[in-house]
C-alpha cells in the first residue's frame, strides 16, 4: 500500500517560488511514476506533469513549461514540485499522485494549498 | 493536446436512480480512460481505469464503458455517499488531461 504525505500549506507573494514535497512510503520512489495535479478553488483538476516511464523522463504540461520543475530524492523517497514566478492564478491545491500502473492514479497525497497573495 | 469534454456539467438525481455521465475525447484514446470521484476537501479517488476496469474496493454499482472517443460512467443505483464530483481523465498521451467535471447533486 502506497502512502503519499505532502508538505504543509504555503503563502507566497507574486513573483516568488514554492516547493512542495511528497513523501512516499510503502514503495520506493523508483518503483513509481509520480505526477502532479492542481486544483484552483472551485475549479477542476489540471495535470501539471509527471514521469513518463516509456521515455524515462519527466514531461511537463505546455502551460507550465519553463516555470515548473519536478524532482525526486530517491535516498529519502521524496518527490518535489517547484513552481516559480507565482501569480494569483496559481492559488490552488497541489496534489502528488501515482499508481501501480503509469496509466492511472490510485494513490494521491492529501493536497497542499498554495496561496499567492500580495 | 487531447481535449476531454464531460456531460452534463451538473446533474440532480435521487437515491436509487440510475445515472450516466458521458466523456468525449477530441481524438481516439483507445481505452486509456479513467474515472475519479472527488468529495469536497478531499483528494480524488480512482473508480474505473482502462475505461471499464473496476478499481479494487469500489462498489460494483459503478461501471464504465466505451473506447475510441466516447465513454460512459454509470452508477446503477445511487447511494447517499455517491453525491460528489466525477472526472474523466485520458492517459493515452501527455498532457494527461481531465474533463471539466460533473457535479452530482441530490434532488
Amino acid at each position: 500500500q502506497v502512502q503519499l504525505v505532502q508538505s504543509g500549506a504555503e503563502v507566497k507573494k507574486p513573483g516568488a517560488s514554492v516547493k512542495v514535497s511528497c513523501k512516499v512510503s510503502g514503495y520506493t520512489l523508483t518503483e513509481l511514476s509520480m505526477h502532479w495535479v492542481r486544483q484552483a478553488p472551485g475549479k477542476g483538476l489540471e495535470w501539471m506533469g509527471g514521469f513518463d516511464p516509456e521515455d524515462g523522463e519527466t514531461i511537463y504540461a505546455q502551460k507550465f513549461q519553463g516555470r515548473v520543475t519536478m524532482t525526486e530524492d530517491t535516498s529519502t523517497d521524496t518527490a518535489y514540485m517547484e513552481l516559480s514566478s507565482l501569480r494569483s492564478e496559481d492559488t490552488a491545491v497541489y496534489y502528488c499522485a501515482t499508481g501501480q500502473s503509469p496509466y492511472y492514479f490510485d494513490y494521491w497525497g492529501q493536497g497542499t494549498l498554495v496561496t499567492v497573495s500580495s | 493536446d487531447i481535449q476531454m469534454t464531460q456531460s452534463p456539467s451538473s446533474l440532480s438525481a435521487s437515491v436509487g436512480d440510475r445515472v450516466t455521465i458521458t466523456c468525449r475525447a477530441s481524438q481516439s484514446i483507445s481505452s486509456y480512460l479513467n474515472w475519479y470521484q472527488q468529495k469536497p476537501g478531499k483528494a480524488p479517488k480512482l473508480l474505473i481505469y482502462a475505461a471499464s476496469s473496476l478499481q479494487s474496493g469500489v462498489p460494483s454499482r459503478f461501471s464504465g464503458s466505451g473506447s475510441g472517443t466516447d465513454f460512459t460512467l454509470t452508477i446503477s443505483s445511487l447511494q447517499p455517499e455517491d453525491f460528489a464530483t466525477y472526472y474523466c481523465q485520458q492517459s493515452y498521451s501527455t498532457p494527461h488531461s481531465f474533463g471539466q467535471g460533473t457535479k452530482l447533486e441530490i434532488k
